[in-house]
């Protein structure tokens, strides 16, 4: 991938409130994924949506892209104290196969 | 639901020595990778590998660093002769495919160098 830049760099909200957070890139893609780390643990796939998609739900995630802008957002709604953890956008071009990781999104699921 | 697993979870070495490590992906997987995550830093690419052969690696994967696929399932990083620098957390990662497609990781294997 390219390198996505995740923003902010950090949230905390109220447990049950909605999530947002923010992916922009430089150049075309083929795709765009979502993961997420738990506290230096593996990381998770999330959603892949793909250049020719405006917005995919899975769950209680919501994630749209916008290819004219270079970014994307993913929005996890009624956040739970389990959704405390790093997430990081991989920007995929054609021929992209590794992930370059960003310094992702730190959300904290308050109680 | 097929996972990728890694072992051991957690190594301790003395600086020089040799470790492995082991990772079983998922079993219909081609593509494999390794990832490096040092304490409070960005997860960093290692090597991506396939049909036996290393397709890319990183700057970080200097001479060190071998992987190896020794049978149809294992997946192995080895670090030589390892350093300081070396303790962090390696995560391996296997795909379907090759571009653009959904990685799946394991838990990690967390090495800690004296």
């Amino acid at each position: 991938s390219q390198q996505g830049e995740e923003d902010p760099q950090a949230l905390s909200i109220q447990e049950g409130e909605n999530a947002t957070m923010n992916c922009s890139y430089k150049t075309s893609i083929n795709n765009l994924q979502w993961y997420r780390q738990n506290s230096g643990r593996g990381l998770v796939h999330l959603i892949l949506i793909r250049s020719n998609e405006r917005e995919k739900h899975s769950g209680r995630l919501r994630v749209t892209l916008d290819t004219s802008k270079k970014s994307s957002s993913l929005l996890i709604t009624a956040s739970r104290a389990a959704d405390t953890a790093s997430y990081f956008c991989a920007p995929f071009r054609d021929r992209d196969d590794k992930i370059i990781f960003g310094k992702g999104t730190r959300l904290h699921i308050l109680p | 639901e097929p996972e990728v697993t890694q072992t051991p979870s957690h190594q301790v070495t003395q600086m020089g020595q040799e470790v492995i490590l082991r990772c079983v992906p998922i079993s219909n997987h081609l593509y494999f990778y390794w990832y490096r995550q040092i304490l409070g830093q960005k997860v960093e690419f290692l090597v991506s590998f396939y049909n036996n052969e290393i397709s890319e690696k990183s700057e970080i994967f200097d001479d060190q660093f071998s992987v190896e696929r020794p049978d149809g399932s294992n997946f192995t990083l080895k670090i030589r002769s390892t350093k300081l620098e070396d303790s962090a957390m390696y995560f391996c990662a296997s795909s379907l495919g090759r571009f653009g497609e959904t990685q799946y990781f394991g838990p990690g294997t967390r090495l800690l160098v004296l």
